[in-house]
Order: C-alpha cells, then sequence, then structure tokens
C-alpha cells in the first residue's frame, strides 16, 4: 500500500503556465519530504526538499507548499518550460531509517 | 557534488544467469545505500537499505537469496541478480546517503533484459 498519495497521475501545461502536482501522506513519524524529477531512462534528481517546520520553500521556479496539518504538500513549477517535460515524484522519509515512499508519480507534458 | 555512477548501464543476459550491478558513491562516502526497481511506467520500489559493513536489510517480498547485496566499502554497493528469469527485466537503480544526511542521491540506473 502506496503510504504517499499523488495526482494527477498526468497533466499538459503550456508553456509558461503552472504545473501543480498535490501530495498527501498518512505517517506522522515522516519529516523529510523531497521532490524528484525523472527523465525517461535516467535515474531520478533531487529538485527541492522541505521538511515540517516550513510551509514554504522555493529554489527558482519550483516551490514547495507544506500543510503539516492537513498531511499535504505540493509542488508548484512556474513558468514551465518544455526541458521541465518529465516525471514527477514526491518522496517522504522520517530519520529513524531514512527510507523514501515515494508517491505513485506524475507525468508533466509542457507543451510550447 | 554527490555523484552516484551505476555500472553497468544496460545488460542484457540469459535466462539462469546472474547479473552483478554495481553502484558508486563517487566523491563522498555513503554510509548507506538503497537498491530499488522500477517498471515502466510506475513509481521505485525500495528493495533493500545496505549500510557499509553489514548485512543489507531486504523489504518485504524481496527475495534476499535471489538478491545478493553487498556493501564492501564507502563508495561501492553491488546487486548481484541470481538466475535471473525474464520476470527480474526492470529498471534497477541505486542511491547514496552521506552519514547524518537525510538526502539520496540517486545513480542513472541499469536496465536488465532477461531472454
Amino acid at each position: 500500500q502506496q503510504q504517499v498519495k499523488q495526482s494527477p497521475q498526468s497533466l499538459i501545461v503550456q508553456k509558461g503556465g503552472i504545473s501543480i502536482i498535490n501530495c498527501a501522506y498518512e505517517n506522522t513519524a515522516f519529516d523529510y519530504f523531497p521532490w524528484y524529477q525523472q527523465f525517461p531512462g535516467k535515474g531520478p534528481a533531487l529538485l527541492i526538499a522541505i521538511r515540517p517546520d516550513v510551509s514554504e520553500k522555493k529554489e527558482g521556479r519550483f516551490t514547495i507548499s507544506f500543510n503539516k496539518s492537513a498531511k499535504q504538500f505540493s509542488l508548484h513549477i512556474m513558468d514551465s518550460q518544455p526541458g521541465d517535460s518529465a516525471t514527477y515524484f514526491c518522496a517522504a522519509s522520517n530519520s529513524n531509517d531514512y527510507k523514501l515512499s515515494f508517491g505513485a508519480g506524475t507525468t508533466v507534458t509542457v507543451r510550447a | 557534488g554527490a555523484v552516484v555512477s551505476q555500472h553497468p548501464s544496460r545488460v542484457i543476459c540469459k535466462s539462469g544467469t546472474s547479473v552483478k550491478i554495481e553502484c558508486r558513491s563517487l566523491d563522498f562516502q555513503a554510509t548507506t545505500m538503497f537498491w530499488y526497481r522500477q517498471f515502466p511506467k510506475q513509481s521505485l520500489m525500495l528493495m533493500a537499505t545496505s549500510n557499509e559493513g553489514s548485512k543489507a536489510t531486504y523489504e518485504q517480498g524481496v527475495e534476499k537469496d535471489k538478491f545478493l547485496i553487498n556493501h564492501a566499502s564507502l563508495t561501492l554497493s553491488t546487486l548481484t541478480v541470481t538466475s535471473a528469469h525474464p520476470e527480474d527485466s526492470s529498471f534497477y537503480i541505486c542511491s547514496a546517503r552521506r552519514w547524518l544526511g537525510e538526502t539520496q542521491y540517486f545513480g542513472p540506473g541499469t536496465r536488465l533484459l532477461v531472454l
């Protein structure tokens, strides 16, 4: 059973638009929430990560919003570019074993 | 920094043979390495956790005698798929974590095809 639920499964956005991906978790022991970007045939690459004591974190065009009480977090990709077309995974782990639980993934397609 | 490599990137083998995949942290010492399997259009599934100098711990449903993991040094872990069968064909990805670090850095993956 998936410990982290991710939606939508896929989305299409126009160049310059905003992509929003949502994730929810149940395990309150999770204390680290990274987002990974994966291109076909490649390994995942860390995009941005957040801890639960912060409600928002921004790095360039990527922003994580975190709602601890709702146990939800989301990734916003601003000014989406065709090069952002990839699969995005949210994940969560705890500081006991550092095992990552991944969401199902969201395939983002940015149309020029 | 934090570069992880895997070798080979792609391997094709006959059913019944064994295949070894190497995972190396190139510019840091990895206290822990993780092995994942990813089927097409699916998420990453953790197979096992490997700590340097100790036995790997396997996730439920993963056969430890089939997927042998060795983590002999702080920069190298190996996954050996023994007596591979077509259903073992998949994309195998490793990740590495520094001591006291929570971030996992992933390798580029190894595509295994068993004929």
